[in-house]
């Protein structure tokens, strides 16, 4: 069983709608990320957590340490937010477990 | 330009022959990271390094070998490459105390 589950694996969804993404983690942490994998294939940090809510533009992230589980919120979806997210664990070493990843697609 | 750059971008080769990625980054990171990522897996860890004398095997180090040069840069050799290397390829910068990375645009390495 993998340590980071991610769910759903692909999500398809119409532009405006709010979208939920969830990632949920079998070990210990000490920080939970979001990263946004473009079609191109380029990844960029969004979040990283170690507790509670942050918020950036259109992306809320939040986290519950004790059901071990993030999710990641897009309100008022937009196309340009078709993407592969991921999720990635920090155990307590300097290396990250990373999810297999959602794939969302907006459509207009 | 960018902070961490790749190179090849895509390259495409024969089994057995010995294959070099390069990774360099201006960020002034001292943590480099090799990754690889194959459809329906996560990225997982090949080689990581936190400085020019620190060089540490991931989890899928066989059949790869890193050579860190300078701080700013990073290579991942493939000895004889097989078929099943066959992946989209990442290097990765973090700085010590902090744990965001910083991920270059990947290279997309073919094995025949």
């Amino acid at each position: 069983k993998n340590e980071v589950e991610q769910s759903p694996q692909n999500l398809t969804a119409q532009e405006g709608e709010f979208i939920t993404i969830n990632c949920s983690y079998s070990v210990g942490i000490s920080a939970l990320h979001w990263l946004q994998q473009h079609p191109g294939g380029g990844i960029v940090s969004l979040f990283m957590l170690s507790s509670g809510k942050k918020k950036h533009g259109r992306l809320i992230a939040t986290i519950n340490i004790q059901e071990k589980h993030s999710s990641l919120h897009i309100t008022a979806s937009h196309p340009r937010d078709s993407a592969v997210y991921i999720c990635a664990v920090r155990k307590n070493t300097d290396k990250l477990i990373f999810g297999t990843g959602t794939r969302l697609q907006v459509f207009p | 330009d960018a902070d961490v750059t790749q190179t090849p971008r895509n390259r495409i080769t024969k089994t057995g022959k010995r294959i070099m990625l390069e990774c360099s980054q201006t960020k002034g990171h001292d943590r480099m990271y090799w990754y690889r990522q194959d459809p329906g897996l996560g990225l997982r860890l090949i080689y990581y390094s936190f400085d020019v004398k620190d060089i540490n095997k991931g989890e899928i180090s066989d059949g790869y070998s890193v050579s860190r040069q300078a701080q700013a840069k990073f290579s991942l050799s493939l000895e004889s490459a097989i078929p099943n290397q066959t992946a989209l390829y990442f290097c990765a910068t973090s700085l010590a105390g902090t744990d965001t990375q910083y991920f270059g645009p990947g290279t997309r390495l073919t094995v025949l």
